[in-house]
């Protein structure tokens, strides 16, 4: 129940495409749901987060849709760059300790 | 730039050894969480401290303690070291609990 399942597992897509990741929970505590971009050799960076509260959140070229009847949650990058090139992880949590159950990754691929 | 920074960035040390990773977190956090990031198991909660007491475990093993300092900066303490122990340590800050966490560059563990 503690689980994050991220697909797919790897991604190419064109420049000026958009890139869908998806990820699915089973824990219906889970309140927190941020989107994190690791680049090689570097610490996840905080992309995008959303609460339950609300279905869509856009900030730039990112995307969160929310499904809660589902508990399916996937990030959308419009226009994508090959500066967007890296790992890409969901994660999720819930209760007041907050700390975050991440899905495998999505190693993501913009063919210039 | 996240603002938590992450001693050493690497380390090399033998089976049987002990080493301790450090984190200091951005101004202001007051909740340390530590994680990490293998390749077969992904990124993965290790244990969280807030205002200087342990407040969640995740999948630690007995070989690991920790503990957050006054001036909240916090340690991870690895002992007789595995080379399954070899990966990537992350320390990430938030200001309350279950708040955005932002990540450190991480530390680089290899257990020869």
């Amino acid at each position: 129940q503690q689980q994050v399942k991220q697909s797919p597992q790897s991604l190419i897509v064109q420049k000026g495409g958009i890139s869908i990741i998806n990820c699915a929970y089973e824990n219906t505590a889970f309140d927190y749901f941020p989107w994190y971009q690791q680049f090689p050799g570097k610490g996840p960076a905080l992309l995008i987060a959303i609460r339950p509260d609300v279905s869509e959140k856009k900030e730039g070229r990112f995307t969160i849709s929310f499904n809660k009847s589902a508990k399916q949650f996937s990030l959308h990058i419009m226009d994508s760059q090959p500066g967007d090139s890296a790992t890409y992880f969901c994660a999720a949590s819930g209760g007041s300790q907050g700390n975050l159950i991440f899905g495998k990754g999505t190693k993501l691929s913009v063919k210039p | 730039d996240s603002g938590v920074t992450q001693t050493p960035k690497h380390l090399i040390t033998a089976t049987g050894q002990r080493v301790t990773l450090r984190c200091s977190p951005r101004s202001g956090d007051l909740s340390v969480y530590w994680y990490q990031q293998s390749l077969d198991q992904g990124l993965q909660f290790l244990i969280q401290y807030y205002n200087g007491e342990e407040r969640a475990k995740g999948n630690i093993l007995e070989r690991f303690s920790a503990q957050q300092f006054p001036d909240l900066h916090s340690e991870l303490n690895l002992s007789s070291l595995e080379l399954g122990d070899s990966a990537l340590y992350f320390c990430a800050s938030s200001v309350v609990l279950g708040g955005e966490q932002y990540f450190g560059p991480g530390t680089r563990l290899t257990v020869t």
